[in-house]
């Protein structure tokens, strides 16, 4: 069936360094790769989102990548901040029938340390 | 800037009763759906609505669950008979079409004794 993987699940880094968060997919049909910020008890938050005719998407400190043949994505967060310490989570969709459900990776727990 | 809005915010319930969650899309949206999230765990997706009709539903989502939009602005979730194991965080999901993003309401806690 669908399924994302994401690792790490967790990753520490210090305040100004880089980090990177990795997701696979199965289905070769999504065409949709969202990535979300939740913060303790709060929503998810779409903070960049890729879409399968696009290789690279980049807003401000972040970045997402996407290799299809190799069906993996990756969130590159640069200069991090304390304020980026939440749980990350990747996703896929796809467009097929009327629904674009997403299937959510297991999470990644970034701390930033000041 | 619209955002998803919940009610409520949280549910506590007795084993068997009956919950409603309630959602108010953002307004010129179409798609609506529902995920919930286990403590500490991922979000999973239940249900998928849209022209007044669910348009998939996973595995989670038995015949205790169901879903409508009665009156053409509240979505809500109904659980028949809850279970010890249906406490989660439920979240509504809204967007405007199958090529774009869904935006997430503040979630439900549901609370199963």
């Amino acid at each position: 069936g669908e399924n994302v993987e994401q690792h790490p699940s967790t990753l520490s880094v210090q305040e100004g360094d880089s980090a990177v968060i990795k997701c696979t997919y199965s289905d070769s049909a999504s065409n949709y790769f969202p990535w979300y910020k939740q913060e303790l008890g709060k929503r998810p938050q779409l903070i960049i989102d890729i879409r399968s005719n696009v290789g690279e998407k980049k807003d401000q400190r972040i970045a997402v990548t996407l290799n299809k043949t190799a069906k993996h994505f990756s969130l590159h967060i640069t200069e991090t901040q304390p304020e980026d310490s939440a749980v990350y989570f990747c996703a896929a969709s796809n467009n097929r029938g009327a629904t674009n459900k997403l299937i959510f990776g297991t999470g990644t727990l970034l701390a930033v340390q000041p | 800037e619209p955002e998803v809005t919940q009610t409520p915010s949280h549910q506590v319930t007795q084993m068997g009763q009956e919950v409603i969650l309630r959602c108010v899309p953002i307004s010129n949206h179409l798609y609506f759906y529902w995920y919930r999230q286990i403590l500490g765990q991922k979000v999973e997706f239940l249900v998928s609505f849209y022209n007044n009709e669910i348009s998939e539903k996973s595995e989670i989502f038995d015949d205790q669950f169901s879903v409508e939009r009665p009156d053409g602005s509240n979505f809500t979730l109904k659980i028949r008979s809850t279970k010890l194991e249906d406490s989660a965080m439920y979240f509504c999901a809204t967007g405007q079409g199958t090529y774009n993003e869904q935006f997430f309401g503040p979630g439900t806690r549901l609370t199963v004794l």
